[in-house]
Order: structure tokens, then C-alpha cells, then sequence
């Protein structure tokens, strides 16, 4: 079936660089999703990927893509207090005749001052 | 612009009562999902509905669960009988269309507490 693997926890310094990482199974998701969810908030779509790009670069975001592995990461660069959060992986699942995303746990990201 | 709108964000019922959340979808989108996510875990998908249909309820318990999204109005998820394991963070999401590069819009969810 599917499934979405994260690790659950990044501690980093401000300014650092941030990399989350995230596996998945489904070898015929479409797009990729990261998330971002701050404390007692709705998630917001941080960015994506098609499968057919190995990488995409929005700001201080990276996204990189290994098909191949199926893994999946985000580069923060300059990372500041304000993007401690819980970031979510997705991956669109197209089973059946219909589509949902399907979620990892969620890594809780730490910046230090 | 409003976005998802979600209420009430907090819900307290006591075990056996009835729970109903309530999603107000992003102003021309007609396509409405519910995730909940339980303490430590990432959102599961429960149910995907458009106006007046149910599309796709793969994810959603068969009992006590139900899901509906009227003409006119919010969608509405409705628990019964609520169980200490329905405590969650339920969250509604929206989208303009369906296709492969859709993207999801969400409210900021409702926290559930059974006691």
C-alpha cells in the first residue's frame, strides 16, 4: 500500500540550512507536496514537484526529486525562527478512479536562536 | 479572499453525544475533502464530496461516520456516538478543480475532544 516516511524531528541554528527528507512508495504519484503547519493552524501548501523534475528552487525553498529512490527533500536555506514548524511530505495517490493525498507524520522543525 | 473556513475550532462532547463540523469551502471551489490527523500521526484521507455527491468515502469509517455537502451551505461532517478515539484535529480542504496538478486549500481544522 502506500505510505510516506519521515523522520520526525530537525534541530537546526538560525541561518543554517534546513533538509528534510521524505521516502514514498507510490511510483505513479503524479505531483509531490510539501506542507508547512504552524501551531494550532491549518496546513499551507509550501510547494511542489512533478515527477518528471528532478528539482525546483522557489525562494530559499529546494525541492529535490530522486525518482529512482523515491526520496524526496527540502532545503531551507538561511533558516529562520519563524519557519519552525511541522512539515509535511505528500504524495498524490491515484488509486481507483480518484485521488486524495496521502501524508507522512510530519517532521518538527527547530530553529535556534 | 477568504479562505477554508472551519468552525467551531474547538469541540468538546462527551462520549455517546453527537459531534458536527462544519467547512465553508474557498469562495468557486466546489470540491470539498475531510483529513483528520490523530496526536503524533500525519492527515488521513476520510472523504472527497462535491456539491450534492459523495465522490470518494474510501477513507471514512463505515459507522457513525456521514459526510454531506449541500446546494447551498457548508459540508458538513457529522460524528455520532462519539468514542474517546475520535478525539482529533479534523480538517477540511477545498480545491477549484480535479486534475492532476489540483491544489488543496486548507481550513485550519477543528479539534475534537471526546471526554
Amino acid at each position: 500500500g502506500e505510505d510516506v516516511e519521515q523522520s520526525l524531528f530537525l534541530s537546526v541554528r538560525e541561518g543554517d540550512s534546513s533538509v528534510i527528507n521524505c521516502t514514498y512508495t507510490d511510483s505513479s504519484s503524479t505531483y509531490l507536496y510539501w506542507y508547512k503547519q504552524e501551531p494550532g493552524a491549518g496546513l499551507q501548501l509550501l510547494t511542489y514537484i512533478f515527477s518528471n523534475m528532478d528539482m525546483k528552487q522557489d525562494q530559499r525553498l529546494t525541492v529535490l526529486l530522486n525518482k529512482k529512490d523515491k526520496h524526496l527533500s527540502l532545503r531551507i536555506a538561511d533558516t529562520q525562527t519563524g519557519d519552525s514548524a511541522i512539515y509535511f511530505c505528500a504524495e498524490m495517490n491515484y488509486g481507483g478512479s480518484q485521488g486524495n493525498l496521502i501524508f507522512g507524520k510530519g517532521t518538527k522543525l527547530s530553529v535556534k536562536p | 479572499n477568504a479562505g477554508v473556513m472551519q468552525n467551531p475550532r474547538h469541540l468538546v462532547r462527551r462520549r455517546g453525544q453527537e459531534a458536527r463540523l462544519r467547512c465553508s469551502p474557498m469562495k468557486g471551489h466546489s470540491h470539498v475533502y475531510w483529513y483528520r490527523q490523530l496526536p503524533e500521526e500525519g492527515l488521513k484521507f476520510m472523504v472527497y464530496l462535491q456539491k450534492e455527491n459523495i465522490i470518494d468515502e474510501s477513507g471514512m469509517p463505515k459507522e457513525r461516520f456521514s459526510a454531506e455537502f449541500p446546494k447551498e451551505g457548508p459540508s458538513i461532517l457529522r460524528i455520532q456516538q462519539v468514542v474517546r478515539g475520535d478525539s482529533a484535529a479534523y480538517f477540511c480542504a477545498s480545491s477549484a478543480y480535479r486534475g492532476t496538478n489540483e491544489k488543496l486549500f486548507f481550513g485550519s481544522g477543528t479539534q475534537l475532544s471526546v471526554l
